[in-house]
């Protein structure tokens, strides 16, 4: 079982419309978990960070964390053509040196 | 605040040259540094976890004599990729946090290539 699963396809959404993200994740103790976005030939910039069960809202971007279910998302908002890239979910280790876990990342395609 | 930085951002180079990559975090002390490598359409791979003042920590598979990492400071860490050849090439990016359990944040990445 790898340690951080995204396994939807690519994903195109119209203009203006609401992109949905999914992530699972095996380490149970996991406490840290983040969203990246990396566009085509850039570096990852974090665009979430979510650390307890619940709803984190940050401008067009919702998080939503659920432990229990070992299960973490990223909505997307109003999308916009600048929001077409690959979004990476990372799970911080439970123990050990701060290491972070990454899926393979979601590439979402904004249609204007 | 948390700003990373990393150079160059392009290396081309002749096989068996080796090649050194550096990450500065420029207005952070950053106790451990990261470096990944990723290939194209693929996601990142943590090679190893450096720690300042001490050995780094080498990911499964990645051979630490070839992938040579320095963390002399609290604000640099540098990899060395000796006698690099062909398959070596690849996208590096280093980060680092600011404390622990907080995000991973990245610098803009070397790509490197090997003729």
């Amino acid at each position: 079982q790898k340690e951080v699963e995204q396994n939807s396809g690519p994903l195109s959404v119209p203009e203006g419309a609401i992109a949905s993200l999914n992530c699972t994740y095996s380490d149970r103790g996991s406490q840290s978990f983040f969203w990246y976005r990396q566009y085509s030939g850039k570096s990852p910039e974090l665009i979430m960070s979510i650390y307890s069960n619940g709803d984190k809202e940050d401008g067009r971007f919702t998080a939503q964390l659920n432990k229990a279910s070992q299960y973490v998302s990223l909505l997307i908002r109003d999308s916009q053509p600048s929001d077409s890239a690959t979004y990476l979910c990372a799970v911080r280790a439970a123990r050990g040196n701060n290491r972070l876990a990454f899926g393979k990342g979601n590439q979402v395609v904004v249609i204007p | 605040g948390a700003v990373v930085s990393q150079h160059p951002s392009w290396v081309i180079c002749k096989s068996g040259t080796s090649v050194k990559i550096e990450c500065r975090s420029l207005d952070f002390q950053a106790t451990t540094m990261f470096w990944y490598r990723q290939f194209p359409k693929q996601s990142l791979m943590l090679m190893a976890t450096s720690n300042e003042g001490s050995k780094a920590t080498y990911e499964q598979g990645v051979e630490k004599d070839k992938f040579l990492i320095n963390h002399a400071s609290l604000t640099l860490s540098t990899l060395t990729v000796t006698s690099a050849h062909p398959e070596d090439s690849s996208f590096y990016i280093c980060s680092a946090t600011v404390v622990q359990n907080q995000p991973q944040h990245f610098g803009d990445g070397t790509r490197l290539s090997i003729l």
